[in-house]
């Protein structure tokens, strides 16, 4: 149960649009269209933007999405904004009712 | 709508154990999973393992078997995670995190608790 590979930094400038990687293995990540994505702000307990790879639960922006393929998947934020300065993780469903997180990416919005 | 409230903070011995608690409000406790997530000082999140309380049986990541046992009382909707044989790699905030029946699936944690800060320290 090796963490998931997430890039430790992205950045973009406000009303550009970023993507952040999830690399996990055909084990999790390929296996199971079972990856949620969250965002936490310093101090903050984390907050669900994305599960069950694409969906989005209600009360989160539509400019948050998320996508698979293979062992890869992605949260795109479209038209950053500054409270989008966050850290974001992955989360996977691995098998045999174990998760496993990624290891964190921190969004700077320039 | 789920609440989960933790205890309180807590400082252990290297060696001791801790005992965080979890109490749920709203949804219907003994049908929805719980795990619990933990987070060291400036690092990412871990999960550490979950349960479903109307199932009753826990199952934990690999790295935490054998010290860690997580439970619930359903009679006060309440969720423990114990870790034992601590050591000073343990310091960390401990959530409680679950779907509360929003999702039909796993790995969709809506609702969390507001952490536990666990300091291990001689």
């Amino acid at each position: 149960q090796s963490a998931l590979t997430q890039p430790a930094s992205v950045s973009g400038s406000p009303g550009q649009s970023i993507t952040i990687s999830c690399t996990g293995t055909s084990s999790d990540v390929g296996s199971y269209n079972l990856v949620s994505w969250y965002q936490q702000h310093p101090g903050k307990a984390p907050k669900l933007m994305i599960y069950e790879v694409s969906k989005r639960p209600s009360g989160v922006s539509n400019r948050f999405s998320g996508s698979k393929s293979g062992n890869t998947a992605s949260l795109t934020i479209s038209g950053l904004q500054a409270e989008d300065e966050a850290d974001y993780y992955c989360c996977s469903y691995a098998g045999s009712s174990t998760e496993v997180f990624g290891g964190g990416t921190k969004l700077t919005v320039l | 709508q789920v609440q989960l409230v933790q205890s309180g903070a807590e400082v252990k011995k290297p060696g001791s154990s801790v005992k965080v608690s979890c109490k749920a409000s709203g949804g219907t406790f003994s049908s929805y999973a719980i795990s619990w997530v933990r987070q060291a000082p400036g690092q990412g999140l871990e999960w550490m393992g979950g349960i479903i309380p109307i199932f009753g049986t826990a199952n934990y990541a690999q790295k935490f078997q054998g010290r860690v046992t997580i439970t619930t009382d359903e009679s006060t909707s309440t969720a423990y995670m114990e870790l034992s044989s601590l050591r000073s790699e343990d310091t960390a905030v401990y959530y409680c995190a679950s779907d509360g029946g929003y999702c039909s699936s796993t790995s969709c944690y809506v609702y969390w608790g507001q952490g536990t800060l666990v300091t291990v320290s001689s």
